[in-house]
């Protein structure tokens, strides 16, 4: 079944920095993906959802890149601010696994002063 | 407004107490789920459950089960809890199809 790698775990950028996190998926039917962003002690809020006919999709202050032919799923935070400072999830579903979302592990997201 | 509520927030249980975990949802969503997380972690898929006694186990479901006897209510049971059990729970639902998932505040669970 589809596996999902989120890298890296924890990451630590200052103020105004970038901030990339990927996650590489392996089933290529994959069509749905999502990003989720978990501020401490919260519970899980969506951040953006990305349909697989969309190589790019821009929220506010982020890009959410789609490489199918690498399959990897990658969230870039530009210019980072006190605010970003989260745990990061990435999902993703196919509709021949019921579109059930299987998870990334997730990244924690510090960003220091 | 759409929401899905977990009742209680906290709970603190002794080892070997019965614990039931609430989660209600006003969407009519068919799907929904219980995760856990622990400290650092991620989430893991206890069970999904399709619709009313539609219940399948996810990767952990080892001590728990569930029941769902109105398309709104999911409950979690932990008959017997135990330490390893302390955790945040979270529920969520989703309408099903390639949506995505609503999540409720999760209960921190603690087992003495």
């Amino acid at each position: 079944g589809e596996q999902v790698e989120q890298r890296p775990p924890h990451l630590s950028v200052r103020e105004g920095d970038s901030a990339v996190i990927t996650c590489t998926y392996t089933d290529p039917n994959s069509y749905y993906f999502f990003w989720y962003k978990q501020e401490p002690g919260a519970s899980l809020q969506l951040l953006m959802k990305v349909f697989s006919s969309t190589e790019i999709n821009e929220g506010q202050g982020f890009t959410v890149l789609l490489n199918k032919k690498d399959k990897q799923l990658s969230l870039n935070l530009t210019a980072a601010h006190p605010g970003d400072s989260a745990v990061y999830f990435c999902a993703v579903s196919a509709m021949d696994s019921n579109y059930q979302l299987i998870w990334g592990s997730g990244t924690k997201l510090i960003i220091k002063p | 407004d759409m929401k899905v509520t977990q009742m209680p927030r906290y709970l603190i249980k002794r080892m070997g107490e019965n614990v039931l975990l609430e989660c209600g949802q006003d969407m009519s969503h068919e799907t929904m789920y219980w995760y856990r997380q622990d400290p650092g972690l991620g989430l893991q898929l206890i069970y999904i459950s399709y619709d009313v006694d539609s219940n399948s186990e996810g990767d952990i479901p080892k001590g728990y089960r569930v029941s769902r006897k109105k398309r709104e209510h999911f409950s979690l049971i932990l008959d017997s809890a135990k330490t390893n059990q302390t955790s945040v729970y979270f529920c969520a639902s989703t309408p099903g199809g390639p949506t995505e998932v609503f999540f409720g505040k999760g209960t921190r669970l603690t087992v003495v």
